[in-house]
C-alpha cells in the first residue's frame, strides 16, 4: 500500500462549480497534512496545512482532515479558470519526510 | 516572507561537467531539502539538512553531492550525471522544531537540469 494516494484522473470542472479532491494515508500517525498546487512547469505552492480533525477554511479552499478514516480531502469552491493545476497531497512522515502523493490535475473549464 | 531562492534558473550540461545548484532562505528555517521532480511525477525527495547536518540521504547516487555552508545556504554539486538525471531541481525549507513538529516545507522554484 502507498503511503498516500490520490485517485486518479483529471477532474474538469465547469467555472463557478465545486472541485472535490481526496486524499488517503497509510500511516495512522502522521499529524501534519499540506495540500501544495503547481502548475506546469512551476514548483509547488503552498495553499492550505491542517493538523486538527475537521474542517479549514481559508478563502475559496476548504481542507477537510478525517484521522479515524485516514483521508485528508480539498475543496474548491466557484472554481476559476486560474484554479487550473495539479494538487499534490502530502503528509508529514518522521525525520522530516514529506511523503506526497501522484497528485490530480483539475481543469476548469470556462 | 516565505521565500526560498535558487540559482541557476535553467542549466544545460554535458556528462562531464561540473556544476552546482545554489538555494538560499532567510527565513531562520533551520531544515533544508533537495528534491528531484521528473515531469508528471510527484517530488522525490534526494536529502535533507537539519542544524547544517545531513540527516537524511534517501540513496542518492554519489554523482550528486549537497553541501550546506551555513543555515541560510544549500548547495547541490553536480558531477559526471547522465540524460535520466534532467529534470526539475526543488528546494524546500522548513523551520526545526524536532519532535512531531507540524513544519510546512516552502519550495523555491527549482532549476530545469538537461543533461546532453
Amino acid at each position: 500500500q502507498k503511503e498516500v494516494e490520490q485517485n486518479s484522473g483529471p477532474l474538469s470542472v465547469p467555472e463557478g462549480a465545486i472541485a472535490s479532491l481526496n486524499c488517503t494515508y497509510s500511516d495512522r500517525g502522521s499529524q501534519s497534512f499540506f495540500w501544495y498546487r503547481q502548475y506546469s512547469g512551476k514548483s509547488p505552492e503552498l495553499i492550505m496545512f491542517i493538523y486538527s480533525n475537521g474542517d479549514k477554511e481559508d478563502g475559496r479552499f476548504t481542507a477537510q482532515l478525517n484521522k479515524a478514516s485516514q483521508y485528508v480531502s480539498l475543496l474548491i469552491r466557484d472554481s476559476q479558470p486560474s484554479d487550473s493545476a495539479t494538487y499534490l497531497c502530502a503528509v508529514r512522515g518522521g525525520n522530516n519526510r514529506l511523503a506526497f502523493g501522484k497528485g490530480n490535475q483539475v481543469v476548469v473549464i470556462p | 516572507d516565505t521565500e526560498v531562492t535558487q540559482t541557476p534558473k535553467h542549466l544545460v550540461m554535458g556528462m562531464t561537467n561540473k556544476k552546482s545548484l545554489k538555494c538560499e532562505q532567510h527565513m531562520g528555517h533551520r531544515a533544508m531539502y533537495w528534491y528531484k521532480q521528473k515531469a508528471k511525477k510527484p517530488p522525490e525527495l534526494m536529502f535533507v539538512y537539519s542544524y547544517e547536518k545531513l540527516s537524511i540521504n534517501e540513496s542518492v547516487p554519489s554523482r550528486f553531492s549537497p553541501e550546506c555552508p551555513n543555515s541560510s545556504l544549500l548547495n547541490l554539486h553536480l558531477h559526471a550525471l547522465q540524460p535520466e538525471d534532467s529534470a526539475l531541481y526543488l528546494c524546500a525549507s522548513s523551520r526545526q522544531t524536532g519532535l512531531a513538529g507540524k513544519e510546512t516545507q516552502y519550495f523555491g522554484p527549482g532549476t530545469r537540469l538537461l543533461v546532453l
